[in-house]
């Protein structure tokens, strides 16, 4: 089992509609979750990060982590053409205090937005 | 500021040869990080400094791989000898206390191993 799994995709919906990505992990222990967009050809970028259960709203994102279930997802309201592009979700393992930094990133979802 | 600088953008080489990557973190950032992705396999973490001192190295994947950090404004990561396997696009990320995880990302590495 992957430490931290995605659907590949790839993910296609219509402008202005509500995408859906998500994201399982393995550890039942991790604390810090993150979600990174990386458009073709470039690198990742942070867009969004969730600590604890429930939801977290950003403008058009929303992050939604379910601890019990350990599932994490990112809705995006109003996809827009320029929202397309690969999310990675990322998870901080537990490490029984500071985890440095060390992220476990999952293998992406391509996310396509078509007029 | 400028970001984390990669340097070179693309690099080819020919199985055998070293190669290293460069990378310059935002500056008074305290953890710089080297990442490996492929298509198979992903984003894959090599290894991760914290002030300046290599904390894991467990993803290097194998000892042909070195990677140093001599101050808090440079890192390199070497490929001795190179194979055509190694080709990928590496990334170099550096990060903040106490936000560690929120990475920045370099623009990357695109190494093609002949």
């Amino acid at each position: 089992q992957k430490e931290v799994e995605q659907n590949s995709g790839p993910l296609s919906v219509p402008e202005g509609a509500i995408a859906s990505l998500n994201c399982t992990y393995s550890d039942r222990g991790s604390q810090s979750f993150f979600w990174y967009r990386q458009y073709s050809g470039k690198s990742p970028e942070l867009i969004m990060f969730i600590y604890s259960n429930g939801d977290k709203e950003d403008g058009r994102f929303t992050a939604q982590l379910n601890k019990a279930s350990q599932y994490v997802s990112l809705l995006i309201r109003d996809s827009q053409p320029s929202d397309s592009a690969t999310y990675l979700c990322a998870v901080a393992p537990n490490a029984g205090g500071t985890s440095y930094g060390k992220l476990t990133f999952g293998q992406g979802t391509i996310l396509t937005v078509h007029p | 500021d400028a970001g984390v600088i990669q340097s070179p953008r693309h690099e080819v080489t020919e199985m055998g040869q070293e190669v290293t990557l460069r990378c310059k973190p935002i500056s008074g950032h305290n953890s710089l990080f080297w990442y490996r992705q492929t298509m198979m396999r992903g984003l894959e973490l090599l290894i991760y400094f914290n002030n300046n001192v290599p904390i894991d190295d467990s993803g290097m994947p194998e000892d042909r791989f070195s990677a140093k950090m001599p101050n808090a404004s440079f890192s390199t990561l070497k490929i001795q000898p190179s194979e055509p396997r190694d080709s990928a696009v590496y990334f170099c990320a550096s990060s903040l206390f106490p936000d560690n995880e929120k990475l920045f990302f370099g623009s990357g590495t695109q190494l093609s191993v002949l």
